[in-house]
């Protein structure tokens, strides 16, 4: 079965500086998929980044960055240049590589706030 | 804003009722999903359709069902409602190609 697990509850980050959002997952699958979602408190999930198993590079957009350590069954986020508008509650999510046709399983999330 | 909606974006109600939530994906989408997100369970799948067909179950209650029309819209429909139903209903969509599902803005649903 897989497993998804964020074990930071909640974290504070000073507006500017870089946070890492920790995410460990588990999966017999060789062939799977790493998302990233941010939850405001109005409550959308937005989608903010995804990494395929296969893939060789660390995915980013923007200021997100996707740090994958296969070996390590990890895929922690990084936000860069913290703003305050990023407070929000983050997930980890796994589905299969690509993800647009299978379900996500979704780890418990982290909530950050960001310090003015 | 993700292309996908959802109405209603709130209902409260009763226990023992019924209520029909309804989602209408990306254009072009043909997959939808519809998760719950609740404080005790997090976020759970619940079911996915593929252009009108069921695709996959999650922890979908005998008391829920669902259906994706022909236009691609879906309807998830809650019956015998409880006060543990309370919870914040998302649907999501893809193309079937590519990453990413996209997730409406969900319906917070209120059992009084």
């Amino acid at each position: 079965a897989q497993k998804i697990t964020q074990t930071q509850p909640g974290m504070f980050v000073q507006e500017k500086e870089a946070v890492t959002l920790d995410c460990t997952y588990d999966t017999s699958d060789q062939s799977y998929g790493l998302f990233w979602y941010k939850q405001p408190s109005s409550g959308e999930m937005i989608f903010l980044i995804y990494q395929g198993s296969y893939d060789e590079q660390n995915a980013t957009e923007g200021r997100y960055s996707l740090n994958f350590q296969k070996a390590r069954k990890s895929a922690n986020l990084v936000i860069s240049a913290s703003q305050l508008g990023d407070s929000a509650m983050y997930f980890c999510a796994m589905g299969n590589y690509g993800g647009a046709t299978n379900k996500l399983i979704f780890g418990t999330g982290t909530l950050l706030a960001v310090q003015p | 804003d993700s292309g996908v909606t959802q109405t209603p974006k709130h209902l409260i109600t009763a226990t023992g009722q019924r209520v029909t939530l309804r989602c209408s994906p990306r254009s072009g989408d043909l997959s939808v999903y519809w998760y719950q997100q609740s404080l005790d369970q997090g976020l759970q799948f619940l079911i996915q359709y593929y252009n009108g067909e069921e695709r996959a179950k999650g922890n979908i209650l005998e008391r829920f069902s669902a259906q994706q029309f022909p236009d691609l819209h879906s309807e998830l429909n809650l019956s015998s409602l409880e006060l543990g139903d309370s919870a914040l209903y998302f649907c999501a969509s893809s193309s079937g190609h590519g990453a990413g599902q996209y997730f409406g803005p969900g319906t917070r649903l209120l059992v009084l």
